[in-house]
């Protein structure tokens, strides 16, 4: 069974910086694409960030490029994303998503719960 | 404002046929396959429909997916108070060269 387990989330200050991580067990972690996808509060799904099997090759929403970094470790089947310079439209729940093949932008198949991220003072 | 649009809501009465749309442009649905995902209420999306009428297994085949152009839509038979839900279509744009999704639809059985 495919379980994704985002962590990380939390109370943060504008401008300030965050980790996200989300932990992947039940397939073969190295052999598919990886995603964040998030939603603000009441609102609809956005794409953040995709990245390849092997990270050769890293998208990001223009909403978030140049301030998120995506990245994984296929020897911990783990994915991360590093927030910096955040703000407030920055918060909502953090989705963590497998893709559905090796590549750079292969569809969502799978989800995992989410880990919420408030920036506020 | 989203990439693709969706009808914010929809509603039906059990048992009837209801049907969602989802329009883009050239650079998304009208070159690229379409998805469909159903958040069931305090839950995570779900993959519903896959390059554009596929299910994945388990789904129920009173849920199906069509695309013509640059428009696409789910349709939802036999309708059942379980379906109650949001749902998102999703494409992959080249010109934004990432996924762009629809606002989402509510769907209210009623």
């Amino acid at each position: 069974e495919v379980q994704l387990v985002e962590s990380g989330g939390g109370l943060v200050k504008p401008g300030g910086s965050l980790r996200l991580s989300c932990a992947a067990s039940g397939f073969t972690f190295s052999s598919y694409s990886m995603n964040w996808v998030r939603q603000a509060p009441g609102k609809g799904l956005e794409w953040v960030s995709s990245i390849s099997s092997s990270s050769s090759y890293i998208y990001y929403a223009d909403s978030v490029k140049g301030r998120f970094t995506s990245s994984r470790d296929n020897a911990k089947n783990s994915l991360y994303v590093q927030m910096n310079s955040l703000r407030a439209e920055d918060t909502a729940v953090y989705y963590c998503a497998r893709g559905s093949g090796d590549g750079g932008y292969d569809y969502v198949d799978y989800w995992g719960q989410g880990t919420l991220v408030t920036v506020s003072s | 404002q989203s990439v693709l649009t969706q009808p914010p809501s929809a509603s039906g009465t059990p048992g009837q046929r209801v049907t969602i749309s989802c329009s883009g442009s050239s650079s998304n649905i009208g070159s690229n396959y379409v998805y469909w995902y159903q958040q069931l209420p305090g839950t995570a999306p779900k993959l519903l429909i896959y390059r554009n009428n596929q299910r994945p297994s388990g789904v129920p085949d009173r849920f199906s997916g069509s695309k013509s152009g640059t428009s696409a839509s789910l349709a939802i038979s036999g309708l059942r108070s379980e379906d109650e839900a949001d749902y998102y279509c999703a494409s992959w744009d080249d010109s934004l060269s990432g996924w762009v999704f629809g606002g989402g639809t509510k769907l209210t059985v009623l």
